[in-house]
């Protein structure tokens, strides 16, 4: 199962409603999590089964979707955010990632 | 609270082996599915190896199938990442990540990476 992310960069500013989608090569119900990754550091899990936001992540990350289409979204970006978000399926395995989108500040 | 310290990277030079380890603490090692995953650099993330949480699941990516072998030692809380027949394309980050459950789902805590660089 392949998944493509969408875009693989943007620039926003502060305050902006921000939107990456991931679309999946076949049905994967709601299998599908975000991370985040700061640059130099580990990702970090932020939605887990499309929708579900991680303990201690900001509700201004928000997930949804179901099937083949998925969206993650920043409700209102600020200059902590500026990261790659991954997308990342689990339906079977192997496991796959999507390419990533670079967030940076306009 | 988890905590994940990978060790055993370092420059190998192409076709021999290395042996990368992840020192697990703060959680029960033996209930989860435990993942190696790599990042070379400057590119996106590419999932590696599992293990099921009593090691009788295991599963790669094409890239590594037949090369690198993923096992664990819950004695000793450590999960490891066995890797033949190095090449180049090898070269990257490589981390260790829990899983949420006994198998795969989504990976909550991650370690903070071993560097591997294969070149002669």
């Amino acid at each position: 199962i392949q998944v493509t992310q969408s875009p693989s960069s943007l620039s926003a500013s502060v305050g902006d409603r921000v939107t990456i989608t991931c679309q999946a090569s076949q049905d994967i119900t709601n299998y599908l999590n975000w991370y985040q990754q700061k640059h130099g550091t580990a990702p970090r899990l932020l939605i887990y089964d499309a929708s579900n936001l991680e303990t201690g992540v900001p509700s201004r990350f928000s997930g949804s979707g179901t099937g083949t289409y998925f969206t993650f979204t920043i409700s209102s970006l600020q200059p902590e955010d500026v990261a790659t978000y991954y997308c990342q399926h689990y339906d079977n395995v192997p496991l796959t990632f999507g390419g990533g989108t670079k967030v940076d500040l306009k | 609270q988890v905590q994940l310290v990978e060790s055993g990277g370092g420059v190998v030079q192409p076709g021999r082996s290395l042996r990368l380890s992840c020192a697990a603490s703060g959680f029960t090692f033996s209930s989860f599915g435990m993942h190696w995953v790599r990042q070379a650099p400057g590119k996106g993330l590419e999932w590696v190896a599992v293990i099921s949480y009593d090691g009788s699941y295991r599963s790669y990516a094409d890239s590594v199938k037949g090369r690198f072998t993923i096992s664990r030692d819950d004695s000793k809380n450590t999960l490891f990442l066995q890797m033949n027949s190095l090449g180049a394309e090898d070269t990257a980050v490589y981390y260790c990540a829990k899983d949420y459950g006994a198998g795969w789902r989504y990976l909550d805590a991650w370690g903070q990476g071993t560097l591997v660089t294969v070149s002669s």
